[in-house]
């Protein structure tokens, strides 16, 4: 368990409002990563970093984007959060990029 | 992105079977993860894979990695109610250079 935190665990917003998820890493990985997972798909990566002001998009970027000020947080911000964006986010860790990641609890976004 | 055909599904057996399921792509992979998933919680690691045709348990789980480095295997042995949960797969391509995930293989051990 690489100590990975999610907060908040749930959120309940309005179409059009701005939405800030933050990920808390205590086992000082390089890489994070954050992901959304649907019913009928697999976890698909939205974006990660690979240091710190070091990020890079994933195959669904679009609608958020990310920050990384300090190796142990990780910010993934919906500027204008929309019913699709209705979802369950987790947020990894890893040492390196093909290395294990390790994840956290989740966070369940209603987007209404 | 790169598909992962997770497979069976789903899954109900009895307490005590032997449980196999497996990941296939077209695509070749460096890296296999397998990973369990319980309603309401992250998904936990459960193996990890970095050499094709190795073979690695732990405890009543032994996971392969394709000899094609195209598939791999999960199996769990003399199931117990507590296996209950999502498996998924992850594989891991320098390519998209990022894992992708199977869809999962949900397991319900009947007592």
């Amino acid at each position: 368990d690489a100590g990975i935190t999610q907060s908040p665990r749930h959120k309940v917003t309005e179409t059009g409002t701005p939405v800030t998820l933050r990920c808390h890493q205590t086992e000082n990985h390089r890489y994070m990563y954050w992901y959304r997972q649907d019913p009928g798909h697999g976890l698909r990566l939205i974006h990660y970093s690979y240091g710190v002001k070091d990020t890079d998009k994933g195959e669904v970027s679009d609608g958020y984007s990310v920050s990384r000020s300090k190796t142990e947080d990780f910010l993934l911000t919906l500027e204008s959060a929309t019913s699709s964006q209705t979802s369950v986010y987790f947020c990894a860790t890893s040492l390196g990029t093909n290395n294990e990641q390790f994840f956290g609890p989740g966070t369940r976004l209603t987007v209404l | 992105g790169q598909q992962l055909n997770q497979s069976p599904q789903s899954m109900f057996i009895q307490e005590g079977e032997d449980v196999s399921m497996n990941c296939t792509s077209s695509s070749i992979f460096n890296t296999w993860l397998w990973y369990k998933q319980e309603p309401g919680e992250g998904p936990v690691l459960l193996i990890a894979l970095y050499k094709a045709g190795e073979l690695t348990s732990n405890g009543r789980l032994t996971a392969q990695f394709g000899i094609t480095r195209k598939d791999s295997f999960l199996n769990i042995s003399a199931s117990i109610p507590s296996d209950v949960g999502i498996y998924f797969c992850a594989g891991y391509t320098n390519t998209g250079n990022q894992f992708y995930f199977g869809t999962g293989t949900s397991l319900t051990v009947i007592p």
